[in-house]
C-alpha cells in the first residue's frame, strides 16, 4: 500500500497569514493526489485535484503543487473559516490511501 | 443540485450486521464511480471501497474484504454496503461519495468531489 505522511500534523496560525502543509507519499504517485479541507462535523470538501487543479468554487488562495512523492498545499491569506483539518488522498493504485490529517488552528 | 444521502446507520452488535444506503440525484449516476469513505470517531478518513459503472469491478481495504460488499442499483440511482460480521474497529461515520474522473493526455486521475452528510455506525455490545 502507499503510505500518505503529512506534515506538520498541526499548526497555529493567524488571520491573514499564509501556511504550507506538506504530503509525502511512499513510492511516486506522478499527480494523482487530491485535497480535502474538513470542518468539525462536517462533511469533506474537495479543494485540489490532479495534485494542482482547484476545484470549482474554491478560493484562489488555496493552491496545490508538486508530483512524484512530494506535494503541498499552500493557503495565503488566511481566513477565519479556512481553520479546519486538511487531508492529502493518492488515488495512483488502490487501496486508496489519505494522509493523516493537519489541523489547522488560529493562533 | 446533486445531493447524496445516506441512511441505514445504526447500533449493532458485536458480529452484526447493517445495509448502508446512499440515494444520489442531481447526476447520471451510472456513469460514475462511486466510493464509501468512513472515519472512525477522531480519527482521520479511511477510503472503504470503490465500485465502478459496471456492478462487477469493485476494490475494497484490505481490513473489510470478505465481510463487506459494496453494490449499486443504477436503476435506482442507488448506493449500497453491505456490511457483515462487524466489530468495534468499524465503528465511524460512513460517507458515500461520487468518484470524478479526469483525463488529461495519457492520465486519468480520480476524486471524490462530492460527498453525502454522512451515517454513523456504532458497533457495542
Amino acid at each position: 500500500d502507499i503510505q500518505m505522511t503529512q506534515s506538520p500534523s498541526s499548526l497555529s496560525a493567524s488571520v491573514g497569514d499564509g501556511v504550507t502543509i506538506t504530503c509525502r507519499a511512499s513510492q511516486s504517485i506522478s499527480s494523482h493526489l487530491n485535497w480535502y479541507q474538513q470542518k468539525p462535523g462536517k462533511v469533506p470538501n474537495l479543494l485540489i485535484y490532479a495534485a494542482s487543479s482547484l476545484q470549482s468554487g474554491v478560493p484562489s488562495r488555496f493552491s496545490g503543487s508538486g508530483s512524484g512523492t512530494d506535494f503541498s498545499l499552500t493557503i495565503t491569506n488566511l481566513q477565519p473559516e479556512d481553520f479546519a483539518t486538511y487531508y492529502c488522498q493518492q488515488g495512483y493504485r488502490t487501496p486508496v490511501t489519505f494522509g493523516q490529517g493537519t489541523k489547522l488552528e488560529i493562533k | 443540485e446533486v445531493q447524496l444521502v445516506e441512511s441505514g446507520g445504526g447500533l449493532v452488535q458485536p458480529g452484526g450486521s447493517l445495509r448502508l444506503s446512499c440515494a444520489t440525484s442531481g447526476f447520471t449516476f451510472s456513469t460514475y464511480w462511486m466510493s464509501w469513505v468512513r472515519q472512525a470517531p477522531g480519527k482521520g478518513l479511511e477510503w472503504v471501497a470503490n465500485i465502478r459503472q459496471v456492478e462487477s469491478e469493485k476494490d475494497y481495504v484490505d481490513s473489510v474484504k470478505g465481510r463487506f460488499t459494496i453494490s449499486r442499483d443504477n436503476a435506482k440511482n442507488s448506493l449500497y454496503l453491505q456490511m457483515n460480521s462487524l466489530t468495534a474497529e468499524d465503528t465511524a461515520v460512513y460517507y458515500c461519495a461520487r468518484v470524478e474522473r479526469l483525463v488529461r493526455g495519457a492520465d486519468t486521475y480520480y476524486y471524490r468531489d462530492v460527498w453525502g452528510q454522512g451515517t454513523t455506525v456504532t458497533v457495542s455490545s
